[in-house]
């Protein structure tokens, strides 16, 4: 079946860009978390929307990051002006029940380059 | 404020021998551990994790991991390593928000032939 798909999966942009991460979750997957994987890492958490709403986005490193999942499915992650510290992979992960405490099927994530 | 530590960045082991891939945590109240492995060019994959129960947590592809209270520990175990095994691993915790993993910066796991 259909897993976690992730688009672009490689975005170089030029810093003060904008961009706009994809995330397609498993069909019907009421959770959806963001996470951002610097070089030699482990993921750290952005943002977590359960359906349509985002109950927790307290890892959003500034104003510049803006992620949305208006219909409880598709969810977009936009990073405004960027800087070269957002150079990352930002990974996508959907669970079919609510909160972080089961298992999460992750993306293969975008890597984005920021010049 | 939860944390996970994953004190080797890289552990061997010869095929066929045993593997430990060690991690520990520190919370307050009860700990939500989980362990995900990353193969080459694919997606984190859950392996397994521990809420409450017994202390050894079986998981896929053979893998097992035993939960210490006292040593606040959470180590992955194998009793006979297959060079697929080869991978890198992260421990995780759940954070003290209801919605957060709190994750380690992952052990490579190299098993040799």
């Amino acid at each position: 079946g259909a897993g976690v798909s992730q688009s672009p999966r490689y975005k170089v942009a030029k810093r003060g860009q904008d961009v706009a991460l994809r995330c397609d979750p498993i069909s019907g997957h009421v959770s959806l978390f963001w996470y951002q994987q610097a070089l030699g890492q482990g993921p750290e958490f952005l943002t977590y929307f359960q359906n349509e709403a985002q109950l927790d986005k307290s890892g959003l490193p500034s104003d510049r990051f803006f992620a949305e999942r208006p219909e409880g499915s598709v969810s977009t992650l936009k990073i405004q002006r960027t800087q070269q510290e957002d150079s990352a992979v930002y990974l996508c992960a959907s669970s079919s029940y609510q909160g972080p405490s089961y298992e999460q099927y992750f993306g293969p994530g975008t890597r984005l380059t920021v010049t | 404020a939860q944390s996970v530590a994953q004190p080797e960045d890289q552990v061997n082991v010869a095929e066929g021998n045993p593997l430990t891939v060690k991690c520990t945590y520190s919370v307050s109240g009860n700990p939500y551990l989980f362990w995900y492995v990353q193969y080459p060019n694919r997606g984190l994959q859950f392996l397994l994790k521990y809420i409450t129960g017994d202390n050894l947590v079986k998981g896929s592809y053979g893998f097992e991991a035993e939960f210490n209270k006292s040593q606040t520990s959470f180590h992955l175990k194998k009793p006979s390593a297959l060079v697929s095994d080869s991978a890198l691993y992260f421990c995780a915790v759940k954070g003290d928000s209801n919605y957060q993993l709190i994750w380690g910066a992952g052990t490579k796991l190299i098993i040799k032939p």
